[in-house]
Parts: C-alpha cells; structure tokens; sequence
C-alpha cells in the first residue's frame, strides 16, 4: 500500500508570513497533485507535478517535486486569510488502478 | 461548481440500516470515482467506474457496492451501515482514466449512522 504523510498536521500562522508543507512517501509516483478543499465542499486540483525536480508556481504558491518522485513540497509566501484551508497531495502510481492515493492532508489558518 | 452533483447532501440513518448516495458527473465525463473521507483515515478511494464498467477497486468494504448507469450517472450502496461508516463520502469524475487526468470533486454527501 502506497502511502503519503503529510507534514504538518496542523499550522496557524499570522497573515504575512511564509510557510511550507511537506508531502512524502517511499514509493515513487508518476505525478503528484496538490488540492485545496474548504469546509463543506469537496478538494480542488491547484497543481499536478510529473517530472522529478518540477517546480511549478501559482501566484504565492510554490510547489516542488522531489527529484525521485518520492515527495514534494508546497510552499507559500505571504500567507494570506484566504489561504486558510486543507492542503491534500495526492499521487498517482500510473498504473491499472487510476484511483489517488491522498495524503490526511495539512490544516492550514492563516490568522488576520 | 465542479458540474458533479451529488445527493443527499446530508443523510442520517441507523446502524444495520442501508442508504443509496447518488452522483451525476460532469457533462462529458466517462470515469466516476466514490471516496470515503473522515478525520482519522483521511481521503480514502472506494472505487472507480469508467463508461459503465469497474475499472479500479480500492479500499471498499464487502458491504459497500456501486454501480454506474448507461446515463453515466452513479450510484454507491452502504449496507448493514455502522457507526463507523459515519463520513463525507465523495463522488469525483474525469474525461478519461488515464493518469495525470483532473479528477472534479463534488461537494459530497454526509452520512452520520447512529
């Protein structure tokens, strides 16, 4: 069984400030995606990584592929309230099964 | 809006009961996928159908069944329902299964068993 920890659980930080969250695993997955998902709706995609070492850019957002496709990380700059959410990654192992495997997420507030 | 549409939004029944949670995928969309999510297991793939047929089974109990309808819509049947089995259930669905593809989430359906 594939599995991804996500790390940190929890975060609250003050609006202005940086933060990173961390998604890992020992196996190696053809692409990683990150989804955001608000109290009562379901996740959104933000980015799909495929290529080791990819770092794609959204706005303040920065996510990164680890370069053995093992892990990744997604890092924010200047937090803002509207940042406040749950933070999924999610790999795909590109195989027969085309379900996600999802980490337990991070839950991120970003306080005014 | 995602264009996934999922019903009931919220669902409470008694333990050994059985419910039916319905989605209707986006317009277009062949493959539909159910997920289970709660606090301590997080996002968990149940199943996932594409054009009518099953193409991947993950982590679903023998009491849980799906199917999907010529109409592409589906539907996820919980059985001999248990405390346990409390959680947002999830309805997502995609062009094609092929990986790399965006999966569109609903907004899901909570179901409380007591």
């Amino acid at each position: 069984t594939q599995l991804l920890e996500q790390s940190p659980q929890f975060l609250s930080i003050q609006e202005g400030e940086n933060l990173t969250v961390y998604c890992n695993s020992s196996s190696v997955f053809s692409s990683l995606q990150w989804y955001r998902q608000e109290p009562g709706e379901g996740p959104v995609l933000l980015v799909t990584v495929v290529t080791g070492g990819e770092v794609k850019k959204l706005k303040r957002l920065t996510f990164q592929f680890g370069d053995a496709r093992k892990d990744s990380s997604l890092h924010i700059t200047a937090a803002q309230p509207g940042d406040t959410g749950l933070y999924l990654c999610a790999g795909h192992s590109g195989g027969g099964a085309d379900g996600l495997t999802f980490g337990k997420g991070t839950h991120l507030i970003i306080q005014p | 809006d995602s264009g996934v549409t999922q019903t009931p939004k919220h669902l409470i029944t008694a333990t050994g009961q059985r419910v039916t949670l319905r989605c209707s995928p986006r317009s277009g969309d062949l493959s539909v996928y159910w997920y289970q999510q709660s606090l301590d297991q997080g996002l968990q793939f149940l199943i996932q159908y594409y054009n009518g047929e099953e193409r991947a089974k993950g982590n679903i109990l023998e009491r849980f069944s799906a199917q999907q309808f010529p109409d592409l819509h589906s539907e996820l049947n919980l059985s001999s329902l248990e405390l346990g089995d409390s959680a947002l259930y999830f309805c997502a669905s995609s062009e094609d299964p092929y990986s790399g593809n965006t999966i569109y989430f609903g907004e899901g359906s909570w179901l409380t068993v007591v």
